[in-house]
């Protein structure tokens, strides 16, 4: 099982809402990341966890805030978000060591309005 | 500041022939390279990594190549099939476990390719 699964694939929210996106993954990999991208450009960092741990924040506004309960799911809260932070967000996992290739989820396609 | 650059926005090949996709690099800390093949409104999908111990790595159709000394890599597709088309990113770590930038990965601007029946 390569895969991992982010919930939901497509959501809009208004600028006051509060909405979580989820990601799952049951490779046993002990590193998770959150990457944004917007239309025509490369996905780009925001969060890294290891070990259920924060290790790396791309200096990411607070109204994005990770969350990892566990060693396979990691989540990301929104809250007051602005329509320029319209984009995929993707979820991604690998092995716990710097040359292991990261796994990509399909994606959630958000839009704030 | 870029530190990895795909100069070509888009290639468009024959089925049968070889694509050949470049990406460039600044970082000369990077040693973890690795190419990416996405399909709109999706994730990226693997396709093969290389180290900065190796200058080739192969797998099946796909060979990557690094030259460290240029800070040059190209992705090989042999031969090329209409399934190909896509957008295929160049990305590179440090890759050292514990180091302030481990497990984040730099993408090129991507290259879209077309690969004609």
């Amino acid at each position: 099982d390569t895969e991992v699964t982010q919930t939901p694939k497509h959501l809009v929210m208004g600028m006051t809402n509060k909405k979580s996106l989820k990601c799952e993954q049951h490779m046993g990999h002990r590193a998770m990341y959150w990457y944004k991208q917007k239309a025509k450009k490369p996905p780009e960092l925001m969060f890294v966890y290891s070990y259920e741990k924060l290790s790396i924040n791309e200096s990411v506004p607070s109204r994005f805030s990770p969350e990892c309960p566990n060693s396979s799911l990691l989540n990301l809260h929104l809250h007051a978000l602005q329509p320029e932070d319209s984009a995929l967000y993707l979820c991604a996992s690998s092995q716990d060591n710097g040359w292991a290739e990261a796994f990509f989820g399909q994606g959630t396609r958000l839009t704030v309005v | 500041d870029q530190q990895v650059k795909q100069n070509s926005p888009s290639l468009s090949v024959q089925e049968g022939r070889i694509s050949i996709l470049n990406c460039d690099y600044t970082n000369s800390m990077f040693d973890y390279f690795l190419w990416y093949k996405k399909y709109p409104a999706e994730g990226p999908t693997f396709l093969i990594s290389i180290s900065s111990i190796k200058d080739k790595n192969e797998d099946g159709r796909f060979t990557v190549f690094l030259n460290k000394s240029a800070k040059h890599l190209s992705l090989h597709i042999v031969p090329s099939q209409p399934g190909d088309s896509a957008v295929y990113f160049c990305a590179a770590s440090d890759g050292h476990a514990g180091g302030t930038s481990y497990g984040k990965l730099t993408f090129g601007q991507g290259t879209i390719l077309t690969v004609h029946p």
